[in-house]
């Protein structure tokens, strides 16, 4: 029973393709979260949804577009990849208001 | 601005030994603070959380940690290490926004236990 769970674990690809991930969770919380792990383990956020809605949209190039089809999915397309955007990345949930977040295993993308 | 600053990079201990890793926040509002582990290749696990109320925090596996408004600290300590605690683990403070709260982590600290 994975509360969050992050498809797929790998992702390898070529420069300049388009790829997704997928996140799911089953806790029932309004909030979402994507991060981003660079190679240093420097974590930093990238957006965030609250019941569907966008509400943190850092400072993030738009070839990064979240989508929320419901309050239990976020998932992640990426456009034009570029060899920067390697690195893993974190899917999250958490109740409102400033409770524990709740992290998928990771999403390792690496660009050739 | 909220903010982290972790002290060490890498810490080592030897099993048994005292565990201490240290964390420095920065926070213009009462702070709700948090320390996560992260194993190799997994997702971040909480180990335990500052909101308000007592100021010493007792988490899973042993971990507590104290929040020191004076100090602007809240460090983690356990009293034995054990080989099963080798990871990485971030502070964190979090600000509430609309609906979620925007996490903001510490560069993280890599614990090593040795025999």
């Amino acid at each position: 029973d994975t509360a969050v769970s992050q498809t797929p674990k790998y992702l390898v690809t070529q420069m300049g393709n388009d790829k997704s991930i997928k996140c799911e969770q089953n806790l029932g919380h309004d909030t979402m979260y994507w991060y981003k792990q660079d190679s240093k383990k420097f974590l930093k956020i990238m957006f965030s949804y609250n019941n569907k809605e966008l509400i943190i949209n850092e400072t993030v190039p738009n070839r990064f577009s979240p989508k929320s089809p419901d309050k239990a999915h976020l998932n992640l397309h990426i456009n034009s990849l570029e060899l920067g955007d390697s690195a893993v990345y974190f899917c999250a949930s958490s109740p409102v208001g400033n409770q524990p977040q709740h992290f998928g295993d990771g999403t390792r993308l690496s660009i050739l | 601005a909220q903010s982290v600053t972790q002290l060490g990079s890498h810490v080592s201990v030897s099993e048994g030994a005292l565990v201490l890793l240290r964390c420095n926040y920065s926070s213009s509002v009462p702070p709700y603070l948090f320390w996560y582990v992260q194993y190799p290749n997994q997702g971040l696990q909480l180990l335990l959380k500052y909101t308000t109320g007592a100021t010493l925090v007792k988490g899973i596996n042993g971990f507590e940690a104290e929040f020191k408004k004076s100090e602007t600290s809240f460090h983690l300590t356990k009293p034995s290490a054990h080989m099963s605690d080798a990871a990485e683990y971030f502070c964190a403070v979090s600000f509430s926004t609309g609906g979620g709260n925007k996490l903001t982590f510490g560069t993280g600290t890599q614990l090593k236990v040795e025999l």
